[in-house]
């Protein structure tokens, strides 16, 4: 299995609402990454886990909660969203080394509409 | 702060021709770069990843070069076709920051 995989592909919430995303994959990866996309703009790093543990916070909102319950899953919580944060989020994976990053592979994304 | 530019923005080719796209970094303390396709409203494909030490990689029709000292890395596609139609990423990896940053894209149109 050499794929990341998200769900949903779409999502509609209020600004009042809880959902959440979910990324796995199973190569055996232990990075994994959300990114946001807007229209037409190249996808900004969110957060990063590294062994199941958070690594990097690029100051995100709390509204954005991640969770990373085991290797193989990716979770991200969201909260009192706001219109703004309509956008395409992506997950990726790489295999971890000490001596940087290797190759990150990404899913298809969620598309999300805020209302 | 990683800034990372392609050149040009959009470009519209016919059928069977080489092009190159064009990539320049700020930073130039990268581990490697990694060039991506995104077709609308989809995720992005890994084409190609190339190390800080190597110069050039290859992958089918697809050959991306790296001057890491200069700041610049090209992606060379030849004979194209309409299949290759996408935006065109490129992102080095920064030691600094321990991320990708990405470059604002070039989007292709192959046309027959």
């Amino acid at each position: 299995d050499t794929e990341v995989t998200q769900t949903p592909k779409h999502l509609v919430m209020g600004m009042t609402n809880k959902k959440s995303l979910k990324c796995e994959q199973h190569m055996g990866h232990r990075a994994m990454y959300w990114y946001k996309q807007k229209a037409k703009k190249p996808p900004e790093l969110m957060f990063v886990y590294s062994y199941e543990k958070l690594s990097i916070n690029e100051s995100v909102p709390s509204r954005f909660s991640p969770e990373c319950p085991n290797s193989s899953l990716l979770n991200l919580h969201l909260h009192a969203l706001q219109p703004e944060d309509s956008a395409l989020y992506l997950c990726a994976s790489s295999p971890r080394s000490s001596g940087g990053a290797r190759e990150q592979f990404f899913g298809p994304g969620t598309r999300l509409t805020v209302l | 702060k990683q800034e990372v530019t392609q050149i040009p923005a959009a470009l519209s080719v016919p059928e069977g021709e080489n092009l190159v796209l064009n990539c320049s970094f700020t930073d130039s303390a990268i581990y490697n770069l990694q060039w991506f396709r995104q077709d609308p409203g989809k995720g992005l494909t890994s084409l190609l990843l190339i190390q800080s030490s190597q110069r050039e990689q290859t992958s089918g029709r697809l050959n991306a070069s790296l001057d890491k000292s200069s700041g610049r890395s090209t992606l060379y596609i030849a004979a194209s076709q309409p299949g290759d139609s996408a935006t065109y990423l490129c992102a080095p990896y920064t030691g600094t920051a321990s991320k990708l940053t990405f470059g604002t894209g070039t989007r292709l149109q192959v046309t027959l």
